[in-house]
């Protein structure tokens, strides 16, 4: 079993509908992270946390650490939100390394 | 500033050939990464860097070398290329923080795809 869980692995939505992707994570860790990666692109980090919860424009972040799963949420999606959304923890006590999960493909048609 | 910079972009090899990935980031970071990225499978560690003249293995160390001889920039060798290494390899840095082992965010380059045939 992965140490890193992601749901669902592919989403499909419609222009302005609120989507949300899940992750759930087995191992302690010190901080979780959300990146995002467009198709041919690079993968940019959209937030660490360690706690509670992060909003930066229409995406939101937030974290159960009692029950060792995070949620990232994108409002009124847009096409340009289509990317693959990258869910990656620090395991406490192992600095710098992260743990990844393998990823949500997101696809927002207008 | 350009923050994370990787070359080339692109590269076929054929089996047996060597060649050597470079990273270079202009942030002053202390932790550097190196990762492959194949389908399916996420992204997976190959080495890392701690500091400069540091390195160590991650969970897919075999068939790779690393090297941090100045602190800007993070070396992948690949000394006997196998198709099972054809991928999309990306570096990444960052600056950890002082206490309690919390990572700080990785700041990834653009990615290599290497084609071994």
């Amino acid at each position: 079993k992965n140490e890193v869980e992601q749901s669902p692995q592919n989403l499909t939505a419609q222009e302005g509908e609120f989507i949300t992707i899940n992750c759930s994570y087995s191992v302690g860790i010190s901080a979780l992270h959300w990146l995002q990666q467009h198709p041919g692109g690079g993968i940019v980090s959209l937030f660490m946390l360690s706690s509670g919860k992060k909003k930066h424009g229409r995406l939101i972040a937030t974290i159960n650490i009692q029950e060792k799963h995070s949620s990232l949420h994108i409002t009124a999606s847009h096409p340009r939100d289509s990317a693959v959304y990258i869910c990656a923890v620090s395991r406490r006590g192992a600095t710098g390394k992260l743990i990844f999960g393998q990823g949500t493909t997101l696809q927002v048609k207008p | 500033n350009a923050g994370v910079t990787q070359t080339p972009k692109f590269r076929v090899l054929k089996t047996g050939q060597s060649m050597t990935l470079l990273c270079a980031q202009d942030m002053n970071h202390e932790y550097m990464y190196w990762y492959r990225q194949d389908p399916g499978m996420g992204l997976r560690l190959i080495h890392y860097s701690v500091g400069e003249g540091t390195t160590a293995k991650g969970e897919v160390p075999d068939g790779y070398n690393v090297s941090r001889l100045k602190k800007q920039n993070f070396l992948l060798g690949l000394e006997s290329a196998a198709p099972s290494q054809t991928s999309v390899y990306f570096c990444a840095s960052s600056y950890p923080r002082t206490s309690g082992g919390i990572t700080d965010t990785q700041y990834f380059g653009p990615g290599t795809r290497l084609t071994v045939l």
